[in-house]
Protein backbone atom coordinates (compact mmCIF):
# COMPACT_ATOMS: atom_id res chain seq x y z
CA UNK A 1 0.00 0.00 0.00
CA UNK A 2 1.23 3.28 -0.73
CA UNK A 3 2.75 5.75 1.95
CA UNK A 4 3.63 8.91 3.15
CA UNK A 5 7.97 8.67 4.02
CA UNK A 6 9.39 11.19 6.17
CA UNK A 7 13.53 11.23 6.56
CA UNK A 8 14.88 11.66 9.36
CA UNK A 9 13.10 9.93 12.30
CA UNK A 10 14.15 11.93 14.47
CA UNK A 11 16.76 14.93 14.43
CA UNK A 12 18.75 16.35 17.28
CA UNK A 13 19.90 19.85 16.68
CA UNK A 14 21.28 23.09 18.34
CA UNK A 15 19.35 26.19 19.03
CA UNK A 16 19.93 28.67 16.02
CA UNK A 17 20.56 25.91 13.80
CA UNK A 18 18.85 25.36 10.44
CA UNK A 19 16.72 21.96 9.83
CA UNK A 20 15.53 20.33 6.85
CA UNK A 21 13.04 17.83 7.36
CA UNK A 22 11.83 15.67 4.35
CA UNK A 23 8.91 13.69 2.71
CA UNK A 24 7.72 11.49 -0.11
CA UNK A 25 4.58 12.06 -0.82
CA UNK A 26 2.17 9.30 -2.57
CA UNK A 27 3.18 9.59 -5.69
CA UNK A 28 -0.39 10.83 -7.60
CA UNK A 29 -1.44 13.09 -4.83
CA UNK A 30 -1.50 16.79 -5.47
CA UNK A 31 -1.77 18.58 -1.87
CA UNK A 32 0.94 18.54 0.57
CA UNK A 33 0.95 19.06 4.08
CA UNK A 34 2.70 19.80 7.43
CA UNK A 35 1.42 19.93 10.97
CA UNK A 36 3.07 19.43 14.24
CA UNK A 37 2.36 18.21 17.36
CA UNK A 38 4.39 18.90 20.21
CA UNK A 39 4.91 16.70 22.89
CA UNK A 40 1.56 15.36 24.43
CA UNK A 41 -0.41 18.24 22.92
CA UNK A 42 -2.89 18.54 19.62
CA UNK A 43 -1.65 18.07 16.24
CA UNK A 44 -1.54 21.83 15.04
CA UNK A 45 -1.90 22.78 10.91
CA UNK A 46 1.08 24.51 9.96
CA UNK A 47 0.92 24.70 6.24
CA UNK A 48 -0.42 23.72 2.43
CA UNK A 49 0.80 23.46 -1.35
CA UNK A 50 -0.77 22.88 -4.23
CA UNK A 51 0.48 23.37 -7.53
CA UNK A 52 3.94 24.12 -6.60
CA UNK A 53 2.92 27.16 -3.87
CA UNK A 54 1.25 26.96 -0.62
CA UNK A 55 -2.21 27.55 -0.69
CA UNK A 56 -3.02 28.12 2.99
CA UNK A 57 -0.65 28.82 6.14
CA UNK A 58 -1.16 29.26 9.85
CA UNK A 59 0.28 31.85 11.90
CA UNK A 60 2.61 29.74 13.42
CA UNK A 61 4.30 29.51 9.62
CA UNK A 62 6.48 32.56 10.49
CA UNK A 63 9.04 33.96 8.32
CA UNK A 64 11.60 31.18 9.62
CA UNK A 65 9.63 28.36 8.13
CA UNK A 66 9.40 27.71 4.53
CA UNK A 67 8.24 24.49 1.95
CA UNK A 68 9.28 23.10 -1.17
CA UNK A 69 8.94 20.80 -3.52
CA UNK A 70 12.41 20.64 -5.75
CA UNK A 71 12.13 17.68 -7.71
CA UNK A 72 8.45 15.98 -8.09
CA UNK A 73 8.84 13.59 -5.52
CA UNK A 74 10.41 15.05 -1.88
CA UNK A 75 8.52 17.67 -0.31
CA UNK A 76 10.31 20.09 2.44
CA UNK A 77 10.20 21.77 5.61
CA UNK A 78 12.63 24.14 6.24
CA UNK A 79 13.24 25.43 9.35
CA UNK A 80 16.23 28.93 9.22
CA UNK A 81 17.09 28.85 12.66
CA UNK A 82 15.35 27.07 14.77
CA UNK A 83 14.28 27.48 18.35
CA UNK A 84 13.89 25.68 21.52
CA UNK A 85 10.09 25.66 21.02
CA UNK A 86 10.30 24.22 17.36
CA UNK A 87 10.61 21.23 19.64
CA UNK A 88 8.11 19.24 18.38
CA UNK A 89 6.76 15.55 15.78
CA UNK A 90 6.11 17.12 12.39
CA UNK A 91 4.22 15.45 10.19
CA UNK A 92 3.92 15.69 6.57
CA UNK A 93 0.68 14.25 4.37
CA UNK A 94 -0.83 14.25 1.49
CA UNK A 95 -4.12 13.62 -0.17
CA UNK A 96 -5.28 13.27 -4.22
CA UNK A 97 -7.56 16.06 -3.71
CA UNK A 98 -7.59 19.25 -1.80
CA UNK A 99 -10.07 21.52 0.23
CA UNK A 100 -14.04 21.54 -0.31
CA UNK A 101 -15.97 19.12 -1.09
CA UNK A 102 -13.09 17.07 -2.16
CA UNK A 103 -11.60 17.13 1.09
CA UNK A 104 -11.16 13.58 2.31
CA UNK A 105 -8.56 11.29 3.67
CA UNK A 106 -5.31 12.94 4.16
CA UNK A 107 -2.36 10.00 4.35
CA UNK A 108 0.17 11.07 7.44
CA UNK A 109 3.49 9.88 7.33
CA UNK A 110 4.82 8.88 10.60
CA UNK A 111 6.53 12.21 11.66
CA UNK A 112 9.93 13.26 12.27
CA UNK A 113 10.88 14.02 15.68
CA UNK A 114 12.81 17.43 15.79
CA UNK A 115 14.63 18.32 19.71
CA UNK A 116 16.17 21.64 19.60
CA UNK A 117 18.56 22.03 22.64
CA UNK B 1 -13.69 30.92 15.00
CA UNK B 2 -13.63 26.77 14.61
CA UNK B 3 -12.61 24.66 17.84
CA UNK B 4 -13.11 20.65 18.66
CA UNK B 5 -12.94 19.45 22.56
CA UNK B 6 -12.26 16.10 23.53
CA UNK B 7 -12.84 16.74 27.39
CA UNK B 8 -11.82 13.25 27.99
CA UNK B 9 -7.98 13.26 28.47
CA UNK B 10 -7.61 9.46 29.02
CA UNK B 11 -9.86 6.27 29.46
CA UNK B 12 -9.01 2.91 30.88
CA UNK B 13 -11.21 -0.21 30.00
CA UNK B 14 -10.42 -3.86 30.13
CA UNK B 15 -10.68 -5.94 26.83
CA UNK B 16 -14.14 -6.85 25.82
CA UNK B 17 -15.49 -3.47 27.06
CA UNK B 18 -17.59 -0.65 25.30
CA UNK B 19 -16.01 2.42 24.84
CA UNK B 20 -17.36 5.92 23.61
CA UNK B 21 -14.84 8.83 22.98
CA UNK B 22 -16.65 12.29 23.30
CA UNK B 23 -15.72 14.92 20.31
CA UNK B 24 -17.48 18.64 20.14
CA UNK B 25 -17.05 21.10 17.92
CA UNK B 26 -17.52 24.58 17.22
CA UNK B 27 -17.99 26.56 13.79
CA UNK B 28 -20.12 29.05 11.89
CA UNK B 29 -19.76 27.21 8.54
CA UNK B 30 -22.73 26.08 7.45
CA UNK B 31 -20.98 22.76 5.59
CA UNK B 32 -18.15 21.28 7.50
CA UNK B 33 -16.29 17.77 7.60
CA UNK B 34 -15.43 16.25 11.11
CA UNK B 35 -13.05 13.51 11.15
CA UNK B 36 -11.27 11.06 13.50
CA UNK B 37 -8.00 9.73 13.50
CA UNK B 38 -6.15 7.16 15.26
CA UNK B 39 -2.72 7.65 16.16
CA UNK B 40 -1.21 4.21 18.01
CA UNK B 41 2.31 4.39 19.79
CA UNK B 42 4.27 4.06 16.82
CA UNK B 43 2.95 7.54 16.12
CA UNK B 44 1.85 8.05 13.02
CA UNK B 45 -1.97 9.13 12.20
CA UNK B 46 -4.05 6.97 10.84
CA UNK B 47 -7.52 8.37 9.18
CA UNK B 48 -10.59 6.43 10.43
CA UNK B 49 -13.49 8.63 9.10
CA UNK B 50 -14.76 11.66 7.35
CA UNK B 51 -18.16 12.90 7.77
CA UNK B 52 -19.65 15.80 5.86
CA UNK B 53 -21.74 17.95 8.35
CA UNK B 54 -25.01 17.21 5.79
CA UNK B 55 -24.87 13.78 6.54
CA UNK B 56 -26.26 12.69 9.90
CA UNK B 57 -26.84 8.93 9.69
CA UNK B 58 -24.89 7.02 11.93
CA UNK B 59 -22.03 4.66 10.91
CA UNK B 60 -20.68 1.68 11.45
CA UNK B 61 -17.63 0.05 10.58
CA UNK B 62 -16.70 -3.88 12.29
CA UNK B 63 -16.28 -2.63 15.96
CA UNK B 64 -16.01 0.86 15.29
CA UNK B 65 -19.21 3.50 15.31
CA UNK B 66 -19.53 6.90 14.89
CA UNK B 67 -22.82 8.82 16.12
CA UNK B 68 -23.28 12.72 14.61
CA UNK B 69 -25.53 14.90 16.34
CA UNK B 70 -25.78 18.43 14.52
CA UNK B 71 -28.41 18.97 17.45
CA UNK B 72 -25.51 18.96 20.01
CA UNK B 73 -22.38 19.55 18.01
CA UNK B 74 -20.86 16.32 18.76
CA UNK B 75 -19.66 13.39 16.66
CA UNK B 76 -18.64 10.61 19.06
CA UNK B 77 -16.99 7.42 18.72
CA UNK B 78 -17.61 4.22 20.08
CA UNK B 79 -15.55 0.82 20.27
CA UNK B 80 -17.37 -1.78 20.80
CA UNK B 81 -15.68 -5.05 22.25
CA UNK B 82 -12.46 -3.09 22.78
CA UNK B 83 -9.36 -4.96 22.33
CA UNK B 84 -5.57 -4.62 23.16
CA UNK B 85 -4.53 -3.25 20.17
CA UNK B 86 -7.16 0.02 20.18
CA UNK B 87 -5.16 1.49 22.78
CA UNK B 88 -3.87 4.72 21.08
CA UNK B 89 -4.77 8.00 20.90
CA UNK B 90 -7.49 9.26 19.16
CA UNK B 91 -7.96 12.30 17.17
CA UNK B 92 -11.20 14.24 16.37
CA UNK B 93 -10.98 17.09 13.68
CA UNK B 94 -12.69 19.51 11.94
CA UNK B 95 -12.61 21.16 8.75
CA UNK B 96 -14.41 23.91 6.64
CA UNK B 97 -15.57 23.58 3.72
CA UNK B 98 -13.09 25.54 1.44
CA UNK B 99 -10.20 25.04 3.23
CA UNK B 100 -7.87 22.21 3.78
CA UNK B 101 -6.82 22.74 7.57
CA UNK B 102 -7.76 20.19 9.94
CA UNK B 103 -8.58 21.58 13.33
CA UNK B 104 -7.51 19.02 15.71
CA UNK B 105 -8.79 18.66 19.55
CA UNK B 106 -6.28 17.73 22.12
CA UNK B 107 -6.79 13.84 21.42
CA UNK B 108 -8.10 10.86 23.75
CA UNK B 109 -5.77 8.39 25.04
CA UNK B 110 -7.33 4.85 25.33
CA UNK B 111 -5.71 2.89 27.08
CA UNK B 112 -7.08 -1.38 26.70
CA UNK B 113 -5.72 -3.58 29.82
CA UNK B 114 -6.54 -7.51 28.89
Amino acid sequence: EPEVTQTPSHQVTQMGQEVILRCVPISNHLYFYWYRQILGQKVEFLVSFYNNEISEKSEIFDDQFSVERPDGSNFTLKIRSTKLEDSAMYFCASTKHGGGAETGELFFGEGSRLTVL
Amino acid sequence: AQKVTQAQTEISVVEKEDVTLDCVYETRDTTYYLFWYKQPPSGELVFLIRRNSFDEQNEISGRYSWNFQKSTSSFNFTITASQVVDSAVYFCALSAYNTDKLIFGTGTRLQVFP
